[in-house]
């Protein structure tokens, strides 16, 4: 079946350093993937989406870009905040499906 | 403003009761989506609507039953047949497209705590 595999976290950076989450995904066909972000207490937020192989989707300094080759759609952020500390989810939409299939999350921590 | 909203927020159930959580959507929006969220683990789907008065099963409906009366509410009663309840509960809707980049919105989330 259709699964996502994020790295384990934490992750913990110091201010301004440099961000790579991996992930990667086994489906059928040609999932859409996406990035949600998850503060303390709260819901998921969409962070950026790819909808098609090679596409890159990018937000508040956050990109990602779909790679059918190698089956990954991994997190990057050249400079990362404190306010980014957060926990990050992978996920992607299957052919024919609406709901969507999440890896595991990673949680980041940045530390001033 | 548009958005989701769950109630309540925390919720305390003693073992043996059932117990309903609230989910309103006000982006008309035709899907709505049930995930449970457990410590350290992804979300995972238990039951799903793209209707009102049709739903399908997640991948882990045992325990669970859900109603869709109405285009704007998916309510959530968990049953004394799920055996292990506590957990984050997190509703979402999306907007059916033709697109394969339909966003999921989500809400706040319901902590629910088995006494």
């Amino acid at each position: 079946g259709d699964s996502v595999t994020q790295m384990e976290g934490p992750v913990t950076l110091s201010e301004e350093a440099f961000l790579t989450i991996n992930c990667t995904y086994t489906a059928t066909g040609y999932p859409s993937l996406f990035w949600y972000v998850q503060y303390p207490g709260e819901g998921l937020q969409l962070l950026l989406k790819a909808t098609k192989a090679d596409d890159k989707g990018s937000n508040k300094g956050f990109e990602a870009t779909y790679r059918k080759e190698t089956t990954s759609f991994h997190l990057e952020k050249g400079s990362v905040q404190v306010s980014d500390s957060a926990v990050y989810f992978c996920a992607l939409r299957p052919t024919g499906r609406r709901a969507l299939t999440f890896g595991s999350g990673t949680r980041l921590q940045v530390q001033p | 403003d548009g958005g989701i909203t769950q109630s309540p927020k925390y919720l305390f159930r003693k073992e043996g009761q059932n117990v309903t959580l609230s989910c309103e959507q006000n982006l008309n929006h035709d899907a709505m989506y049930w995930y449970r969220q457990d410590p350290g683990q992804g979300l995972r789907l238990i039951y799903y609507s793209q209707i009102v008065n049709d739903f399908q099963k997640g991948d882990i409906a045992e325990g669970y039953s859900v109603s869709r009366e109405k285009k704007e509410s998916f309510p959530l009663t968990v049953t004394s047949a799920q055996k292990n309840p506590t957990a984050f509960y997190l509703c979402a809707s999306t907007q059916l497209g033709t697109s394969g980049g339909d966003e999921q919105f989500f809400g706040p989330g319901t902590r629910l705590t088995v006494l």
